[in-house]
């Protein structure tokens, strides 16, 4: 069982959907979680933090549900520039070497 | 402030052939780190270092060395390519504040062993 996972998708959805990700971890000594966002052929970028108690940013909403071992990544309105894969990020101790990724999520909006 | 950079963009080997992709961040960051990201697979450590002086095997460092020359740079080498290694890598480097750590990632080397 990989570390981290995530449903692969496509998710194709239109313009001002809104869709949400889900990521599961196993090991329930992880203690930071983020979501990074990836662009075709571009590096990933850190798109936000995930806290205990979720956290919103703009349209984005992350949710973090400790007892499942799951963290969810919420998009409202969605734009055409939000195309792009989502890579949930655990870390299982307070080091950043053990910073593990999982696949990630591809979404595509559509016009 | 250029970040995190890499060279060289593109590559082709052959098997066999050696190869030392360089990386360089301007941030001061301590922990530099090399990921390949395959297909389906997400991102896998290849090595990491913590500081300068120090290096530390990740998840996947089979075929692979690296060198912390100094604060700034963190080179990954290949001694003989293999098929295996067409991937494409990044470095990184991270920063950590209180409970949350970023890491900048480089654009990527996109390497084709033949």
């Amino acid at each position: 069982r990989k570390e981290v996972e995530q449903d692969p998708g496509p998710f194709n959805v239109p313009e001002g959907a809104t869709v949400a990700f889900n990521c599961t971890y196993s090991n329930s000594a992880s203690q930071s979680f983020f979501w990074y966002r990836q662009d075709c052929r571009k590096e990933p970028k850190l798109l936000m933090s995930v806290y205990s108690s979720g956290n919103e940013d703009g349209r984005f909403t992350a949710q973090l549900n400790r007892a499942s071992q799951y963290i969810s990544l919420l998009i409202r309105d969605s734009k055409l520039s939000d195309s792009a894969t989502y890579l949930c990020v655990v870390i299982v101790s307070g080091s950043a070497r053990q910073l593990t990724f999982g696949s990630g999520t591809q979404l595509t909006v559509l016009p | 402030n250029a970040g995190v950079t890499q060279t060289p963009k593109f590559q082709v080997l052959k098997t066999g052939q050696s190869m030392t992709l360089q990386c360089a961040q301007d941030m001061n960051h301590n922990s530099m780190y090399w990921y390949r990201q395959d297909p389906g697979m997400g991102l896998r450590l290849i090595y990491y270092s913590a500081s300068e002086g120090t290096t530390d095997k990740g998840e996947v460092p089979n075929g692979y060395n690296v060198s912390r020359l100094n604060k700034r740079e963190f080179s990954l080498r290949l001694e003989s390519a293999a098929p295996s290694q067409t991937s494409v890598y990044f470095c990184a480097s991270s920063v950590t504040s209180g409970s949350k750590t970023e890491q900048f990632f480089g654009p990527g080397t996109r390497l084709t062993v033949l």
